[in-house]
């Protein structure tokens, strides 16, 4: 058990709806990390936030954003969602900036 | 853009020792180089983290030359466990812009 809990496990939602997918991360971390795997492009790094502020940003669509809130935590929002979208999205969190990230076991996200 | 390039995949036997080499040829200048380890359906697992030359833990040894162009992994005396996808992961800094990028993963197979 890594520490970091992303909520929900799996999500199956049409194209065009929005969502939003939850991390908690581990105690005392201050860094979220948001990725997107899937089968095509592997790993790919979407965002990051430090102690509520974002400190580096990846690939990230324009339909896509993401925030961390005092408690730390952290949220996806995914919105005019695309069968493309597909895909596991995982949270991580590390204690220190760019430092060693501990990752969820993920979202499943499926666009019918 | 920093291209982080990794063997597609790997086969072994139990016993012997494995080393899993990334290349990366832009790594920002002041970033670590990690290594993580991925089964099915979970999110990847911290394996190790270092700057430069050489970093030890209890499960793993990370080489990293002088230019930090490229790190190894070294996995002592292999077991069927370890039967997973390995992936490197670097800091790039193209333009002032900082990202992380990860490697496309090496399928390590151990076999009996």
């Amino acid at each position: 058990d890594s520490g970091v809990t992303q909520t929900p496990k799996h999500l199956i939602t049409a194209t065009g709806q929005r969502v939003t997918l939850r991390c908690s991360p581990r105690s005392g971390d201050l860094s979220v990390y948001w990725y997107q795997q899937s089968l095509d492009q592997g790993l790919q790094f979407l965002i990051q936030y430090y102690n509520g502020e974002e400190r580096a940003k990846g690939n990230i669509l324009e339909r896509f954003s993401a925030q961390q809130f005092p408690d730390l935590h952290s949220e996806l929002n995914l919105s005019s969602l695309e069968l493309g979208d597909s895909a596991l999205y995982f949270c991580a969190s590390s204690a220190e900036d760019r430092g060693a990230q501990h990752f969820g076991d993920g979202t499943r996200l499926s666009i019918l | 853009l920093a291209k982080t390039t990794q063997p597609i995949s790997m086969d072994s036997y139990e016993g012997q020792e494995v080393n899993i080499t990334c290349s990366h040829n832009n790594i920002a200048t002041n970033d670590y180089i990690t290594w993580y380890q991925q089964f099915p359906s979970q999110g990847p697992r911290f394996i190790i983290q270092g700057y430069k030359t050489k970093v030890t833990n209890e499960v793993a040894s990370l080489f990293i030359p002088a230019d930090r162009k490229s790190s190894t992994l070294s996995l002592p005396r292999v077991s069927l466990s370890d039967t997973a996808v390995y992936y490197c992961l670097v800091g790039d800094m193209w333009r002032s812009s900082y990202k992380l990028i990860f490697g496309s993963g090496t399928r390590l197979l151990v076999r009996p």
